[in-house]
């Protein structure tokens, strides 16, 4: 009940194209929802986070759409550029456990010129 | 700048000998987390602390320990490192207990022989 799946586990797509990376999740607990990005050689860093009370935040070409009934949360990357190809990771965490994110797997995307 | 410190960055050891991989930070905060991250399993919790003098495992404590003797470090100790915990370890911090960015270091990449 704690695990977050995350697919795909790779993903390639076309300069100018839309990425869409999809989590889902059991704990109806968890109440953050963040994304993180993690450059080759580098820590991650946070892109973007949703809360269950609304059902879309958007930052830039970045995008993260929450349905809550269907327990999952999808990012979303318009207009992807090379500077896009990174590994991206989704997380989830409660209050009822400090906050103490559980991770997806990983997608590593790649975007082609 | 604000930033998670850690070192080494790269090491290589023998299986029985051991090491600490030191990491601190200087935003002054109260929350901080080993990782390690292996190809296909994402991050995995290994540690964390919410305040100096209380730490607590996480998902894969075992082979390791931790202290937090001061608010700035947390080292990670492996006491008797085996060839299983060749990995990538991310440490990261966060400002309070509630949810929030993690900043991570840009890791610290240990093989043991």
């Amino acid at each position: 009940q704690q695990q977050v799946k995350q697919s795909p586990q790779s993903l390639i797509v076309q300069k100018g194209g839309i990425s869409i990376i999809n989590c889902a999740y059991e704990n109806t607990a968890f109440d953050y929802f963040p994304w993180y990005q993690q450059f080759p050689g580098k820590g991650p860093a946070l892109l973007i986070a949703i809360r269950p009370d609304v059902s879309e935040k958007k930052e830039g070409r970045f995008t993260i759409s929450f349905n809550k009934s269907a327990k999952q949360f999808s990012l979303h990357i318009m207009d992807s550029q090379p500077g896009d190809s990174a590994t991206y990771f989704c997380a989830a965490s409660a209050g009822d456990s400090n906050y103490q994110l559980i991770w997806g797997a990983g997608t590593k995307l790649i975007i082609k010129p | 700048e604000a930033q998670v410190t850690q070192n080494p960055r790269y090491l290589i050891t023998v299986t029985g000998k051991k090491l600490t991989v030191t990491c601190s930070q200087n935003m002054n905060h109260e929350y901080m987390s080993w990782y390690r991250q292996d190809p296909g399993l994402g991050l995995r919790q290994i540690y964390y602390s919410m305040n100096v003098e209380v730490t607590d495992k996480g998902d894969v404590p075992e082979g390791y320990k931790v202290s937090r003797k001061e608010k700035r470090n947390f080292p990670l100790i492996l006491e008797s490192p085996s060839p299983n915990q060749t990995s990538l370890y991310f440490c990261a911090s966060r400002a309070g207990q509630a949810a929030g960015e993690l900043f991570f270091g840009e890791g610290s990449r240990l093989t043991v022989l």
